[in-house]
């Protein structure tokens, strides 16, 4: 079916290191892979996507890598600060739709 | 642009009441999704069009649930009747191309049924 894992359900880290969170899917045909972040109370913003003629991807902090083999993709933060405290979605295309992970609450300590 | 707008963004009704939650996609945008969230279930995907047309609706959990698009710029989610158990945030999100691209979130409606 369609179905995408997402771990951990919460992650909580201290300001300055690194954060990383894990999914996987069970469509081999699934080639588009992108992260959103969500604040408290507001909507869920794109914040990398990665394709999956690709292994990796980085955007300053932040990079995203794919196992197609494997069918896993991981969400990697680095120097976390405050303001990346908040809820992390993994989402994977079946076909002409995007299923969503969970989420992960990502807490990080000052 | 002013990006996805959702209105309202709170509602609060008695169960058994009709309630309409209403879209309006970014223009140019050719796909438009619903989904809905709530702490049990995450972002479930109620159903998505293309051009207007539905195309899958399989996640719409009751016939209670419609959904339409009449134009390119307006879609609506209609419950009848509510239920309790219906109450989550309700997201609209658009997207420029049928697949494979960003999915662009509206700022949701929160929907109590009380």
């Amino acid at each position: 079916g369609e179905n995408v894992e997402q771990h951990p359900s919460t992650l909580s880290v201290q300001e300055g290191d690194s954060a990383v969170i894990k999914c996987t899917y069970s469509d081999s045909a699934s080639n588009y892979f992108p992260w959103y972040k969500q604040e408290l109370g507001k909507r869920p913003q794109l914040i990398i996507d990665i394709r999956s003629n690709v292994g990796e991807k980085k955007d300053q902090r932040i990079a995203v890598t794919l196992n197609k083999t494997a069918k896993h993709f991981s969400l990697h933060i680095t120097e976390t600060q405050p303001e990346d405290s908040a809820v992390y979605f993994c989402a994977a295309s079946f076909g002409n739709k995007l299923v969503f992970g969970a989420g992960t609450i990502l807490r990080v300590k000052s | 642009d002013a990006g996805v707008i959702q209105s309202p963004r709170h509602e609060v009704t008695e169960m058994g009441q009709e309630v309409t939650l209403r879209c309006k996609p970014i223009s140019g945008h050719n796909s438009l999704f619903w989904y809905r969230q709530t702490m049990m279930r995450g972002l479930e995907l109620l159903i998505y069009f293309n051009n207007n047309v539905p195309i899958d609706d399989s996640g719409m959990p009751e016939d209670r649930f419609s959904a339409k698009m009449p134009n390119a710029s307006f879609s609506t989610l209609k419950i009848q009747p509510s239920e309790p158990r219906d109450s989550a945030v309700y997201f609209c999100a658009s997207s420029p191309a049928f697949k494979n691209t960003e999915a662009f979130f509206g700022q949701g409606t929160r929907l109590t049924v009380v």
